[in-house]
């Protein structure tokens, strides 16, 4: 799983709590990016961030929301607006902006709501 | 938009064998296009990418790729599958223009049985 660490691997949360999962990188890669997995689905983008103090909605961004305040660094929050918060989560890194970068992967974190 | 197919949910390959997992593309421009595996409650790892030039593309473990533009096709091969091997793979899509994002296919399992 490379330099990416996601904290923590499980994660439960009661219906109405907003809950933070982290996600570090020590590859000093400018770009990463929070996917949410389910079942049969592939991996939907959520929010991804090209660079520190900025980052952009995904294909799925309502109920959740990020922060990019240093490089290493893109916790995720999801918040009790997210109706279906229940899926793996995985962040990844990538060197830059350009298409050709492979992304890196987290080892992901569970979240189960109760 | 772009887009990815992964027509099989599971491929069933006897340890030996060689396998291919299938996947075709839809864009708008020239295509780069990689391959990730997935371990149980694991994150995604890379495997391989197609960017431009030759359209055989050799990647990690002894996966290849090839590239095949009037197909729009990029299946994942190996001449001879082991049982460890066995696992999730996902094919994605990414264009050069402007700062596109990942689009990854819903995945395929494959099973590789001794």
């Amino acid at each position: 799983d490379g330099g990416i660490t996601q904290s923590p691997k499980y994660l439960f949360r009661k219906e109405g709590q907003n809950v933070t999962l982290s996600c570090e990188q020590n590859l000093n890669h400018d770009a990463m990016y929070w996917y949410r997995q389910d079942p049969g689905q592939g991996l939907r983008l959520i929010y991804y961030s090209q660079i520190v103090n900025d980052f952009q909605k995904g294909d799925i961004a309502e109920g959740y929301s990020v922060s990019r305040e240093k490089k290493e660094s893109f916790p995720l929050t999801v918040t009790s607006a997210q109706k279906n918060p229940t899926a793996f989560y995985l962040c990844a890194s990538s060197m830059g902006q350009g298409a050709t970068n492979e992304q890196f992967f987290g080892p992901g974190t569970r979240l189960t709501v109760l | 938009a772009q887009s990815v197919a992964q027509p099989e949910d599971q491929v069933n390959v006897a340890e030996g064998n060689p396998l291919t997992v299938k996947c075709t593309y839809s864009v708008s421009g020239n295509p780069y296009l990689f391959w990730y595996v997935q371990y149980p409650n694991r994150g995604l790892q890379f495997l391989l990418k197609y960017i431009t030039g030759d359209n055989l593309v050799k990647g990690s473990y002894g996966f290849e790729a090839e590239f095949n533009k009037s197909q729009t096709s990029f299946h994942l091969k190996k001449p001879s599958a082991l049982v460890s091997d066995s696992a999730l793979y996902f094919c994605a899509v990414r264009v050069l223009a402007g700062y596109s994002t990942l689009t990854f296919g819903k995945g395929t399992m494959l099973l590789v049985s001794p």
